[in-house]
């Protein structure tokens, strides 16, 4: 069964001191991987994606994720946080385009930037 | 901006009441989607309505009932809602034959069932 697995409910960093999120996934085809942030009273934001090519993957506000097949993650991160990225975030999968409007969501990671 | 406007933001009602949640999406998008957001859990995909017709319904309990008259908007009809009920309900839309494509959320519907 395809899934994705956010093991940290939340976050805490330094303003200034880089940031991770973990991400691991289980699907069955090639994954197509995203990362969304969400912030308060606002839907999903889409940050970046991989689907092909270079494992590391650059996105919005600075933001890049990792994507390592053998350890099945896809971990965001960034090299120095800001309070202003305090928000939710949320890796999804999606097995291919054999089934393309499945999107599979782990349960979020809060993030908190203290200055 | 992301161009799925959800109206309303915050909805309270009580478990016989009915009422509907409505969404449009301004991106000439080709599939539409429902999602239930609670506290702590992955995002619980509801219905996915693909060309207008529906084309995935996650067993979603028959007091939700989704219409999706044109490709512009998407609504969602509750009726005797439980308490479980209360959460954040999602609207999104995509662009189907984009290979990668993503979803756009609209900023959702916060749903309070008393």
């Amino acid at each position: 069964a395809q899934s994705v697995a956010q093991p940290e409910d939340q976050v805490n960093v330094a303003e200034g001191n880089p940031l991770t999120v973990k991400c691991t996934y289980s699907v069955s085809g090639n994954p197509y991987l995203f990362w969304y942030v969400q912030y308060p009273n606002r839907g999903l934001q889409f940050l970046l994606k991989y689907i092909t090519g270079d494992n590391l993957v650059k996105g919005s506000y600075g933001f890049e994720a990792e994507f390592n097949k053998s350890q099945t993650s896809f971990h965001l991160k960034k090299p120095s946080a800001l309070v202003s990225d305090s928000a939710l975030y949320f890796c999804a999968v999606r097995d291919g385009p054999l089934n393309f409007n499945k999107f599979y969501f782990g349960s979020g990671t809060k993030l908190n930037v203290k200055p | 901006e992301t161009g799925v406007t959800q109206t309303p933001r915050h909805l309270v009602m009580g478990m016989t009441n009915k009422k509907s949640l409505k969404c449009e999406q301004h991106l000439g998008h080709n599939a539409m989607y429902w999602y239930k957001q609670s506290a702590k859990k992955p995002l619980e995909l509801m219905f996915v309505y693909s060309l207008e017709e529906r084309v995935e319904n996650n067993s979603v309990p028959s007091r939700f009932s989704p219409e999706c008259p044109n490709s512009s908007h998407l609504f969602l009809h509750l009726h005797t809602l439980q308490p479980e009920d209360s959460a954040l309900y999602l609207c999104a839309s995509s662009q189907e034959s984009v290979r990668g494509q993503k979803l756009f959320f609209g900023s959702g519907t916060q749903l309070s069932v008393l």
